[in-house]
C-alpha cells in the first residue's frame, strides 16, 4: 500500500528552523516527483514546493523562496523541506503529496500531515 | 500570479446534483484536477486530467474544463460527500495553484 509520513513538525521561535522529512512506502519513489503544500488552520491548501523526481527541476512558491529548501533522497525513499527564517505566518500542519506518474500536474496521494508552530 | 476563484459554499440536498465551479484565465487550456478534503483528514484526489477519476472513487463525481471554468459535479450527493474540495491546475510561471475552496453541504 501506497504510504507518505511527515515528520519534524513542532514549535519553533520566529527566525528559527525547522527540517520536516517524508518518508515514502509502497511505490519506487525514484518514480515520481513530489510536492509540499502546508494549509493554515481553518483555511485553504497552499502550494509550498515541488521537486522532479531526478531533482533536476525545483519551484518555490514566492511566499517561500529564499527561505525553504527542498531535497530528496531516492536511496533512502525519503523527501526533506528545511526551512529557514521562520515566520509567524508559516504555521500550518505540511503535508507532503506525490504527484501522479509522469509530468502529470495533480497529486494523488497525501500524507497525514505534519504540525508547524511559529510562535514566541 | 494565476489565480483560481471557487465560490465559499454550495449547499444540497441528499440525492440532488451539486456543482462546483473553479474560476481562472483560459483555465480550459490548462489540466484540472478536485481533491476533497473532509474535517481532520488529509486531502483526497476525486478528479484529475478534468474528467479521469480514480479507481477508488464513486462514479457520481464527474469534472468538465472549458473556457475559463471548470467544474465539479456530485450526482447523487450523499452526507458523506460533505468536505471542502479545492481545484487545482499547474502554472508555468507559478507551478502549482490551488483553488479557494468550496465547503458542500448535503441536507
Amino acid at each position: 500500500e501506497v504510504h507518505l509520513v511527515e515528520s519534524g513538525g513542532g514549535l519553533v521561535q520566529p527566525g528559527g528552523s525547522l527540517r520536516l522529512s517524508c518518508a515514502a512506502s509502497g511505490f519506487t519513489f525514484s518514480m515520481y516527483s513530489m510536492n509540499w503544500v502546508r494549509q493554515t488552520p481553518g483555511k485553504g491548501l497552499q502550494w509550498v514546493s515541488y521537486i522532479f523526481r531526478s531533482s533536476s527541476t525545483i519551484h518555490y512558491a514566492d511566499s517561500v523562496k529564499g527561505r525553504f529548501t527542498i531535497s530528496r533522497d531516492n536511496d533512502k525513499n525519503a523527501l526533506y523541506l528545511q526551512m529557514d527564517s521562520l515566520r509567524p505566518e508559516d504555521t500550518a500542519v505540511y503535508y507532503c503529496a506525490r504527484e501522479g506518474i509522469g509530468s502529470s500536474y495533480y497529486m494523488d496521494v497525501w500524507g497525514k500531515g505534519t504540525t508547524v508552530t511559529v510562535s514566541s | 500570479s494565476y489565480e483560481l476563484t471557487q465560490p465559499p459554499s454550495v449547499s444540497v440536498s441528499p440525492g440532488q446534483t451539486a456543482i462546483i465551479t473553479c474560476s481562472g484565465d483560459n483555465l480550459g487550456e490548462r489540466y484540472v484536477s478536485w481533491c476533497q478534503q473532509k474535517p481532520g483528514q488529509s486531502p483526497v484526489l476525486v478528479i484529475y486530467r478534468d474528467t479521469e477519476r480514480p479507481s477508488d472513487i464513486p462514479a457520481r463525481f464527474s469534472g468538465s474544463n472549458s473556457g475559463n471554468t471548470a467544474t465539479l459535479a456530485i450526482t447523487g450527493a450523499q452526507t458523506m460527500d460533505e468536505a471542502d474540495y479545492y481545484c487545482q491546475a499547474w502554472d508555468s510561471d507559478t507551478a502549482y495553484v490551488f483553488g479557494t475552496g468550496t465547503r458542500v453541504t448535503v441536507l
